[in-house]
């Protein structure tokens, strides 16, 4: 059985442009989660999609936005990138049971130059 | 909004020794993740706890939630260089997909 799969693995983005990235969730599964990584911040939820809707978000600014398709494959987008913004990108897939467990993809590191 | 914090933020052992690393939670923890981390990769899911009194193995990875819900300690017996890495506890919010992130346990163990 497949996992996660997140692309691409790596990338590098200029201050201003915008950037979109891809997460295919276990077979099955029709929850998507997204997460940021950074040095300072850890680990910090940006929102959750279930069946095409958006289930939960997390305190990030409306430049960070996602969608999710039919086939449950999920795609965030970051407009206006900043600096900040260089972090870890983290998917994470789940069944959408609100009780079962959550399995991370191999993320896609972001570098705002 | 509720914080987890882990201890030791590092830790350094010898292969062979026994270690535990804890999770403590400011609130009721209503489903208690444990991951694991090698540098700039994907986290490994190592188990989920939901059940005050809960305790499940892997291996040699041991992880209890205790009776108040408020703290999870991860145990790993007799460890080795493959166990090296940061380990995450993660609280769910809710029952929600959302967690909210300890900081991490950097664990180095030496041949």
């Amino acid at each position: 059985k497949a996992g996660v799969t997140q692309t691409p693995r790596y990338l590098i983005k200029t201050r201003g442009q915008q950037v979109t990235l891809s997460c295919s969730p276990i077979s099955g599964h029709r929850s998507v989660s997204w997460y940021q990584q950074t040095p300072g911040q850890g680990l910090q939820f940006l929102f959750e999609y279930f069946s095409e809707t958006q289930r939960n978000k997390g305190n990030f600014p409306g430049r960070f936005s996602g969608r999710q398709f039919s086939n449950s494959r999920s795609e965030m987008n970051v407009s206006t990138l900043e600096l900040g913004d260089s972090a870890l990108y983290l998917c994470a897939s789940s069944s959408g049971s609100r009780t079962g467990e959550l399995f991370f993809g191999e993320g896609s590191r972001l570098t705002v130059l | 909004s509720q914080e987890l914090e882990q201890s030791p933020q590092s830790l350094i052992v010898q292969e062979g020794k026994n270690l535990t690393i804890n999770c403590t939670s400011s609130k009721t923890l209503y489903g208690l993740y444990w991951y694991k981390q090698k540098y700039g990769e994907g986290l490994i899911f190592l188990m989920m706890l939901q059940k005050g009194g809960e305790e499940k193995s892997h291996e040699k990875i041991t992880a209890k939630l205790d009776e108040k819900k408020q703290q999870s300690s991860l145990h790993i017996t007799a460890s080795q260089p493959s166990h090296a890495g940061i380990y995450l506890c993660g609280a769910a919010q809710g029952g929600s997909e959302k967690l909210v992130f300890g900081k991490g346990t950097k664990l180095t163990v030496n041949p």
